[in-house]
């Protein structure tokens, strides 16, 4: 399964909303999870099983989408929250996406 | 605290090989199920393989791109997690990370711990 993140780079302001996508090539039902990962830092998990965020991830990440199409939603974005993201299904083995990188300038 | 501590990682020439090591603390390792995930350099992350605990089987299972020319393995007595690389090639460049599935049923098949990641370059 191919997943596809789109587009490669999105830039913000502090405070900003910020939607990242994630489109997979066959259904992944809601088999998909997020990760951040930050530039020196080990890659984090964020979300899971599409929904769920993971232990410690504040609420302003959020996650939405089923079958194909998958969204990430940083409410209100932070400093801090300059990464690459990742997509990653578990429907069919296990694939990430391409990521997208934030920037907050 | 779960820390993942990668090492064993340099240069290496097409055709030759390279074992990466894992040393695991803070968790019980006997009960997780490990991996391997890389990135090659300007690229995303690629799952490379697993192993399953002892009390699963132990197995482990590989994509397609390094299918019988790597090997995982572990030693629960050293908390230590292998990563045997053989034939390597220079696609086979980028940092390798160790990484935990998710200890927890409900998000079983992700990873929530990860290592810093260990450079390997695949050159001549």
């Amino acid at each position: 399964i191919v997943l596809t993140q789109s587009p490669a780079t999105l830039s913000f302001s502090p405070g900003e909303r910020a939607t990242l996508s994630c489109r997979a090539s066959q259904s992944v039902t809601t088999k998909l999870a997020w990760y951040q990962h930050r530039p020196g830092q080990a890659p984090r998990l964020l979300i899971y099983d599409v929904s769920n965020r993971a232990t410690g991830i504040p609420a302003r990440f959020s996650g939405s989408g089923s079958g194909t199409d998958f969204t990430l939603t940083i409410s209100s974005l932070e400093p801090e929250d300059s990464a690459v993201y990742y997509c990653q299904q578990r429907a069919d083995w296990l694939t990430f996406g391409g990521g997208t990188k934030v920037e907050i300038k | 605290e779960v820390q993942l501590v990668e090492s064993g990682g340099g240069l290496v020439k097409p055709g030759g090989s390279l074992r990466l090591s894992c040393e695991a603390s803070g968790f019980t390792f006997n009960n997780a199920w490990m991996s391997w995930v890389r990135q090659a350099p300007g690229k995303g992350l690629e799952w490379v393989g697993r192993i399953k605990s002892k009390t699963d089987g132990g197995t482990s299972d590989f994509a397609a791109p390094v299918k019988g020319r790597f090997t995982i393995s572990r030693d629960d007595s050293k908390n230590s997690l292998y990563l045997q690389m053989n034939s390597l090639k220079t696609e086979d460049t980028g940092v390798y990370y160790c990484t935990r599935y998710c200890s927890s049923a409900s998000c079983f098949h992700y990873f929530d711990y990860w290592g810093q990641g260990s450079l390997v370059t695949v050159s001549s």
